[in-house]
């Protein structure tokens, strides 16, 4: 089983819709989590963190289930510009980070 | 400011040829990774340093691959011989730790071996 898994896409929502990504992690000792984004042909960069109590940057909510080993993003009123690549980030405990392949998403008119 | 550095942009090579990626990590920052991203296996972590000292390599293929930091300011990826194989995306990428949100890449090394 991979460290780090996610649905690798894509998804094609149209502009206004809210659309969610899961990322399961199999180490329970990780501690903190991520989520990236990464544009066609361009280097990932940190989108939020993930909290454990949940937390919420304008239309982006990022949720954390340790019991069930999972984090979510959550994207409300899809914008054409969210069109990338998401990754998960799990720092599993032992000085490493490990990322998810990534989910696509692709918004469309 | 600055941000990671790295050279070359792409790089296309025949297979056998020597292959050196270079990297300039931001000033101040202790921590430098090196990652190579595939369409099949997603971003993974080739080797990381911390204050020049590799700490993990395991993620390193195999003996082809190579990775030294001679001093703060400066890191290098070989590999030799190249196949084609490794043609991927390889990031260079710098933090002042190793929490996660911290976390800065360069703009990737494309590589191509033919």
């Amino acid at each position: 089983r991979k460290e780090v898994e996610q649905d690798p896409g894509p998804f094609n929502v149209p502009e206004g819709a809210t659309v969610a990504f899961n990322c399961t992690y199999s180490n329970s000792a990780s501690q903190s989590f991520f989520w990236y984004r990464q544009d066609c042909r361009k280097e990932p960069k940190l989108l939020m963190s993930v909290y454990s109590s949940g937390n919420e940057d304008g239309r982006f909510t990022a949720q954390l289930n340790r019991a069930s080993q999972y984090i979510s993003l959550l994207i409300r009123d899809s914008k054409l510009s969210d069109s990338a690549t998401y990754l998960c980030v799990v720092n599993t405990g032992f000085q490493k980070l490990v990322f998810g392949t990534g989910t696509r998403l692709l918004v469309s008119p | 400011d600055a941000g990671v550095i790295q050279s070359p942009r792409h790089e296309v090579t025949e297979m056998g040829q020597e292959v050196t990626l270079r990297c300039k990590p931001i000033s101040g920052h202790d921590y430098l990774f090196w990652y190579r991203q595939t369409m099949m296996r997603g971003l993974e972590l080739l080797i990381y340093f911390n204050n020049n000292v590799p700490i993990d390599d395991s993620g390193m293929p195999e003996d082809r691959f190579s990775a030294k930091m001679p001093n703060a300011s400066f890191s290098t990826l070989k590999i030799q011989p190249s196949e084609p194989r490794d043609s991927a995306v390889y990031f260079c990428a710098s933090s002042p730790d190793i929490s996660g949100n911290t976390i800065y890449f360069g703009e990737g090394s494309w590589l191509t071996v033919v």
